[in-house]
């Protein structure tokens, strides 16, 4: 079964708007990962954040992570259209298998 | 480096015919996986390995072989195609079992 649930499964915003995206999860992480899918693509990395860690940043893009809530946020800003694709949250369990488990995603268009 | 590769980038089979996938690395990652990706269903492990002649099951084994003879290669095989197996396949490396993945740009099977 799915370790992360994304949330909403889709989201439709304006240029410039901020998008914010939810994960939520079941049981205790080592780490947790956000990936972005352009159509037709392969995933790509965006950021990786620890369990000790509560807020991360790589240029417009946030991270929270919330261990008391099992729960993460992305959150990206003044958003553009290239920004349009799916994103996954990627959790692995801690004292399990390490294996990472893929959300099912947020697919997020944003128009010009 | 050319990261991730993998072929071919589409395929059509039918029921019963057997083929392979390939996956070939060349930044010397240990842990190499196999996932499948499905509307609705986000990305599924199929197999994963950990290193040169190490591999293991992940969350949808069942009608694909995997071997690791080389640390470069992963190969995914499809033994006798089913219609159930229509989707796009994603391998993916990293350096540990759940650090940052790089993923290929995806195959796309046709099982008819």
């Amino acid at each position: 079964s799915q370790q992360g649930e994304e949330d909403p499964q889709a989201l439709s915003i304006q240029e410039g708007e901020n998008a914010t995206m939810n994960c939520s999860y079941k049981t205790s992480i080592n780490n947790l990962q956000w990936y972005r899918q352009n159509s037709g693509r392969g995933l790509v990395h965006l950021i990786l954040i620890r369990s000790n860690e509560r807020e991360k940043h790589s240029g417009r893009l946030r991270v929270t992570l919330d261990t008391s809530k099992k729960s993460s946020s992305l959150l990206i800003t003044a958003s553009r259209a290239a920004d349009t694709a799916s994103y996954f949250c990627a959790t692995d369990a801690r004292g399990g298998s390490e294996k990472l488990v893929f959300g099912k995603g947020t697919k997020l268009t944003v128009n010009p | 480096n050319a990261g991730v590769t993998q072929t071919p980038k589409f395929q059509v089979l039918k029921t019963g015919q057997s083929m392979t996938l390939q996956c070939a690395q060349d930044m010397n990652h240990e842990y190499m996986s196999w996932y499948r990706q499905d509307p609705g269903m986000g990305l599924r492990l199929i197999h994963y390995s950990v290193g040169a002649g190490i591999t293991d099951q992940g969350e949808v084994p069942n009608g694909y072989n995997v071997s690791r003879s080389t640390t470069e290669d992963f190969p995914l095989r499809l033994l006798s195609a089913a219609p159930s197996q229509t989707s796009v396949y994603f391998c993916a490396s990293s350096y540990a079992t759940a650090d940052t993945q790089y993923f290929g740009p995806g195959t796309r099977l046709t099982v008819l």
